[in-house]
């Protein structure tokens, strides 16, 4: 069965640097969730979208903005990165709001 | 503001036990419950999904209660294997929002 997909899988950046995640939900979910793991931490949710309207925002700082797409795929934006934000990256989708959710694998971000 | 806590932080058995895994959270006014594996430095593996009006789901070796107005809800893994080794963690969605608030995990160690 066809899973979330993200790329990057891993990302290296310097301080101050930008960076862009990119999200593919499983085809028919209209529903994407962005969550940040830190090392040794539980997931923190960021922000999801629900037929590419905003429907939810948690603790996601202001340099970073999102997305989502026509084609229902989600585009995560990292501005003025800081070393804070290492942590591993996780999308999200389900097929309408509150249903159960599926993660993809995450992508890495190491700040340098 | 929700709260999910999950005890033991750490939990080593030797195979072949039946095994309960525990989660508590502080409102019991939840939409959905999620239990989900995760390996080192991989995704989550979501394993049950419990709607709120549900008291149980079983899933092959697994069998995941829940009890709304304790708030709590238990994992039960039966026959357990080296491959059961993992963290586990439950996530809480509670109505009026979209994300899934985590607890802190389990970390299992099946011992061969």
């Amino acid at each position: 069965a066809a899973g979330v997909i993200q790329s990057p899988r891993h990302l290296i950046k310097e301080k101050r640097e930008t960076a862009t995640l990119k999200c593919y939900p499983i085809p028919r979910h209209d529903t994407v969730y962005w969550y940040q793991q830190g090392p040794g931490q539980d997931p923190q949710f960021l922000i999801s979208f629900y037929e590419k309207m905003q429907s939810d925002k948690g603790s996601i700082p202001d340099r970073f903005s999102a997305q989502q797409f026509s084609d229902y795929h989600s585009e995560l934006n990292m501005s003025s990165l800081e070393l804070g934000d290492s942590a591993l990256y996780f999308c999200a989708s389900s097929f309408r709001t509150g249903y159960e959710q599926y993660f993809g694998p995450g992508t890495r971000l190491t700040v340098t | 503001k929700q709260e999910v806590t999950q005890i033991p932080a750490a939990l080593s058995v030797p195979e072949g036990e039946n095994l309960v895994l525990n989660c508590s959270f502080t409102d019991s006014a939840i939409y959905n419950l999620q239990w989900f594996r995760q390996d080192p430095g991989k995704g989550l593996t979501s394993l049950l999904l419990i709607q709120s009006s549900q008291r149980e789901q079983t899933s092959g070796r697994l069998n995941a209660s829940l009890d709304k107005s304790s708030g709590r809800s238990t994992l039960y893994i039966a026959a357990s294997q080296p491959g059961d080794s993992a963290t586990y963690l439950c996530a809480v969605k509670n109505f009026g929002n979209e994300k899934l608030t985590f607890g802190t995990g389990t970390r299992l160690t099946i011992i061969p």
